[in-house]
């Protein structure tokens, strides 16, 4: 069972570039997030998913596109890479919303992203 | 603007002491709040859980929740080196959002 896998795991941007970050989970979940944590900051909402065709913005959405073609994957998009993205990506997934015992909350290993 | 505050640290404890985390919120509607440890470098773990007023105890650790005053508690008791990391303060919104604070910085000091 791999949880949540995030790839890649590090990764340099030239400003301009795109990119996208993937993020596969093998547990069914249909709830999906993306979250970004610049250094010594709690981490911000990007981008979110209900299920597979389904997404809606966050706290911080722009400069991002978002897709959910399938339960499984929820890739982020980074179109023209500015120096204010260089953060450390997190995507998370749950299997449903309800406060439950084994209804957690699994992360990602993270993607740490420099845009130079 | 939903907020979720804490006292960003360093917070320094002596090995074996008590540390004690504090975080605020701005959503009176709130209903589900969450403790994460954070090493450096790695994603966020959960370690508590709080849903209810009062405290919750798991081992080392106990929430305290007071949904009046709007704040959640964390302490570590017989703090040991290992419990050096990061720890963040989640409140769920809508949709299993978390809305996090910046995170407290905890040092446990031999």
């Amino acid at each position: 069972n791999a949880g949540v896998t995030q790839t890649p795991k590090f990764r340099i941007l030239k400003i301009g570039q795109s990119m996208t970050l993937q993020c596969t989970q093998d547990m069914n979940h249909n709830y999906m997030y993306w979250y970004r944590q610049d250094p010594g900051m709690g981490l911000k909402l990007i981008y979110y998913s209900v299920g597979a065709g389904i997404t809606d913005k966050g706290e911080v959405p722009n400069g991002y596109n978002v897709s959910r073609s399938t339960t499984e994957d929820f890739p982020l998009r980074l179109e023209l890479a500015a120096p204010s993205q260089t953060s450390v990506y997190f995507c998370a997934s749950s299997y449903s919303l309800g406060d439950l015992p084994g209804n957690t909350i699994y992360f990602g290993e993270g993607s740490w992203l420099t845009v130079v | 603007q939903k907020e979720v505050e804490q006292n960003s640290g360093p917070l320094s404890v002596p090995e074996g002491a008590i540390a004690s985390l504090n975080c605020t919120y701005s959503d009176r509607g709130s209903q589900s709040f969450f403790w994460y440890r954070q090493y450096s470098g790695k994603s966020p773990e959960l370690i508590m859980s709080i849903y209810s007023n009062g405290d919750k105890e798991d081992g080392r650790f106990t929430a305290q929740l007071n949904k009046a005053s709007q704040y959640v508690s964390l302490l570590i008791r017989d703090s040991q080196p290992s419990d050096s990391a990061t720890y963040l303060c989640a409140v769920k919104g809508d949709w299993g959002k978390l809305q996090f604070g910046a995170g407290t910085q905890v040092v446990v000091t031999p």
